[in-house]
């Protein structure tokens, strides 16, 4: 089976630009969530989503926002980008949204803001 | 709030030693705890995880885990690393509620060498 899989790889914008990050999780998982990882620091929580709703928000300006679509899978949007938002942006599925199911990620989107 | 707090950032082991990588949690309320390994250029994988039950968890590649409830730790040990074990990880807490977001320590890069 394939596992979280992550578009694009890499992706380089400019301040201002905005940016779209797109997950497909893991065959019959319906939740998923993302994260965002600085260089040199562990991954920050910015959603979670389950049955196309939003159940989760990390503590991230109102510029991060995110959907599910019917498919499961999500989309995680970006405006007005800054430099600060340059980081590895990681998908996780889980079979629900049920915190003790293990969260399987994926490769990661890595976002270069200039 | 719950925090993690990873006691190490970095660190060096010679191949077949054995490590141990640190991890203490705060929390008010109960929790779940896991160890991520992430490689290279790749997403997070799951190594192990503490749910209730027997304080002694192990998981894949030789690792375990030892909770401390009175100590709040969750100390992560192999006896004898390989060259391959090089990697960054995380120490990870959740809440044990549906929809509750995993929160992260900043991570300790495992060094092994020959």
């Amino acid at each position: 089976d394939a596992g979280v899989t992550q578009s694009p790889t890499h992706l380089i914008k400019t301040r201002g630009q905005h940016v779209t990050l797109r997950c497909s999780p893991i065959s019959g998982h319906k939740s998923v969530s993302w994260y965002q990882q600085v260089l040199g620091q562990g991954p920050q929580f910015i959603f979670q989503y389950y049955e196309k709703e939003e159940r989760g928000r990390g503590n991230f300006p109102d510029r991060f926002s995110a959907r599910q679509f019917p498919n499961y899978s999500s989309e995680l949007n970006v405006n007005a980008l800054l430099l600060g938002d340059s980081a590895l942006y990681l998908c996780a599925s889980s079979l629900d949204r049920v915190s003790y199911n293990e969260q399987f990620f994926g490769p990661g989107t890595r976002l270069t803001v200039l | 709030a719950q925090s993690v707090t990873q006691l190490d950032s970095q660190v060096p082991v010679f191949e077949e030693a054995p490590v141990e990588l640190r991890c203490n949690y705060s929390s008010s309320v109960s929790v779940y705890l896991f160890w991520y390994v992430q490689y290279p250029n790749q997403g997070l994988q799951l190594l192990l995880k503490y749910l209730s039950g027997s304080t002694l968890v192990k998981g894949i590649n030789g690792f375990e885990a030892e909770f401390n409830k009175s100590q709040t730790s969750f100390h992560l040990r192999k006896p004898s690393v390989h060259i391959s074990d090089t990697a960054e990880y995380f120490c990870a807490v959740s809440r044990n509620q549906a929809g509750t977001a995993l929160i992260f320590g900043k991570g300790t890069t495992l060094s092994v060498s020959s």
